[in-house]
């Protein structure tokens, strides 16, 4: 089993949709979560954190269930401008080891 | 500049050479991360640094590969006797604390093993 696992892709949705993206970890110890979003042939970049209370920028908002061992992220009133690969990220071991999920690819059309 | 900074960009080189990957993390910046991503896949864990120590070297995938970090900053992955499978990109990532805080990546070196 992977460390972080995410839902296949890609997610193919019209302008204006409202999209979710799943993801689970297998470590219960794991700390701190993240979203990250990567362009296609660019680095990864920090998109939001994930907290236990689950939180909100703008059109995203994150959603952390430790029971579970699962986290979420729900895109808006979505803009051709979102389309990219969002990965799902968690820290293992107290303040080392960032894992990745595959990501998830998502294409915004008009 | 300020951001995190890899060397060289590309990197053609034959199989069974060795290759040396550098990466220059934001200065001050504590946690080092080095992932591999082959074309269409997610990013492969390979190793990170606290300071110049590495408490998890799992993700590395054979003893072919190593790294280093010197001075808290610069850190060098050297791959040995190169096969085709190493064609991938090469990302590093830097954050002030560690896993806790953001990282920041460079735009990786694309290895091309021919």
């Amino acid at each position: 089993r992977k460390e972080v696992e995410q839902d296949p892709g890609p997610f193919n949705v019209p302008e204006g949709a409202t999209v979710a993206f799943n993801c689970t970890y297998s470590n219960s110890a794991s700390q701190s979560f993240f979203w990250y979003r990567q362009d296609c042939r660019k680095e990864p970049k920090l998109l939001m954190s994930v907290y236990s209370s689950g939180n909100e920028d703008g059109r995203f908002t994150a959603q952390l269930n430790r029971a579970s061992q699962y986290i979420s992220l729900l895109i808006r009133d979505s803009k051709l401008s979102d389309s990219a690969t969002y990965l799902c990220v968690a820290l293992f071991n107290q303040g080392g080891k960032l894992i990745f999920g595959q990501g998830t690819e998502l294409s915004v059309k008009p | 500049g300020a951001g995190v900074s890899q060397s060289p960009s590309n990197k053609v080189t034959e199989k069974g050479k060795d290759v040396e990957l550098r990466c220059d993390p934001i200065s001050g910046h504590t946690a080092l991360y080095w992932y591999r991503q082959r074309l269409g896949q997610g990013l492969e864990f390979l190793i990170y640094f606290q300071g110049n120590s590495a408490p998890d070297k799992s993700g590395l995938p054979s003893d072919r590969f190593s790294a280093e970090r010197t001075g808290e900053s610069v850190s060098t992955l050297t791959i040995q006797r190169t096969q085709q499978e190493d064609s991938a990109v090469y990302l590093c990532a830097s954050s002030p604390f560690g896993g806790d805080t953001e990282a920041f990546f460079g735009q990786g070196t694309r290895l091309t093993v021919v």
